[in-house]
């Protein structure tokens, strides 16, 4: 079945860092790739997705490039600020699928 | 316009009670997944509901069940509830499941005593 695997936090920055969060993914076919982030006490917001191999999602300074050779959809950014403490998942959904697999997620703390 | 919406924030009940949760998709989106979110993990999926059928279920038992009215929102309901259903339950709307995304709720914390 499919799966989705996070690098292990938490991972604590200092503010400006640059964020590397390494998401693999096993799964047959070409599912549909996506970064989520929760703030405490929330649900989950969509961050970035992309659709198909080579591409790259972006929002709110953050990016991620759907490769498929790697099996990967690493998310990045260059420059993290004290906002970005959250807890990332990645997931990944087939087409026609109903559901989505996630990653355990991981959390990410910034101190100013 | 409204996001996805779930009813109550937060619940307690006793262990084999029974419980039901509510879920109203964002405007104009007409599939509602469910997902139970233990402490610490990512989210499980549990069904999601399209044209008021229920669609496609995941590795859960049959004391989850869920309906969906015609106006989109949708019912989670779980029996004999067990200490081990203490978790957020997470409500999540779309439109295009596959290419867009997920809208999700808040939540609602179920904690089994």
């Amino acid at each position: 079945g499919d799966s989705v695997t996070q690098m292990e936090g938490p991972v604590t920055l200092s503010e400006e860092a640059f964020l590397t969060i390494n998401c693999t993914y096993t799964a047959t076919g070409y599912p549909s790739l996506f970064w989520y982030v929760q703030y405490p006490g929330e649900g989950l917001q969509l961050l970035l997705k992309a659709t198909k191999a080579d591409d790259k999602g972006s929002n709110k300074g953050f990016e991620a490039t759907y490769r498929k050779e790697t099996t990967s959809f690493h998310l990045e950014k260059g420059s993290v600020q004290v906002s970005d403490s959250a807890v990332y998942f990645c997931a990944l959904t087939h087409t026609n699928a109903g559901k989505s697999t996630f990653g355990d997620g991981t959390t990410l703390t910034v101190k100013p | 316009d409204a996001g996805v919406t779930q009813s109550p924030t937060h619940l307690i009940k006793t262990r084999g009670q029974q419980v039901t949760l509510r879920c109203s998709p964002k405007s104009g989106h007409d599939t509602v997944s469910w997902y139970q979110q233990a402490l610490g993990q990512g989210p499980q999926f549990i069904f999601q509901y399209y044209e008021e059928e229920e669609r496609q279920r995941g590795n859960f038992p049959d004391r989850f069940s869920g309906h969906q009215f015609p106006n989109y929102s949708s019912e989670l309901n779980v029996n004999a509830l067990l200490l081990g259903d203490s978790a957020l339950y997470l409500c999540a709307s779309s439109l295009d499941r596959q290419r867009y995304g997920y809208t999700f709720g808040s939540g609602t914390r179920l904690t089994v005593v």
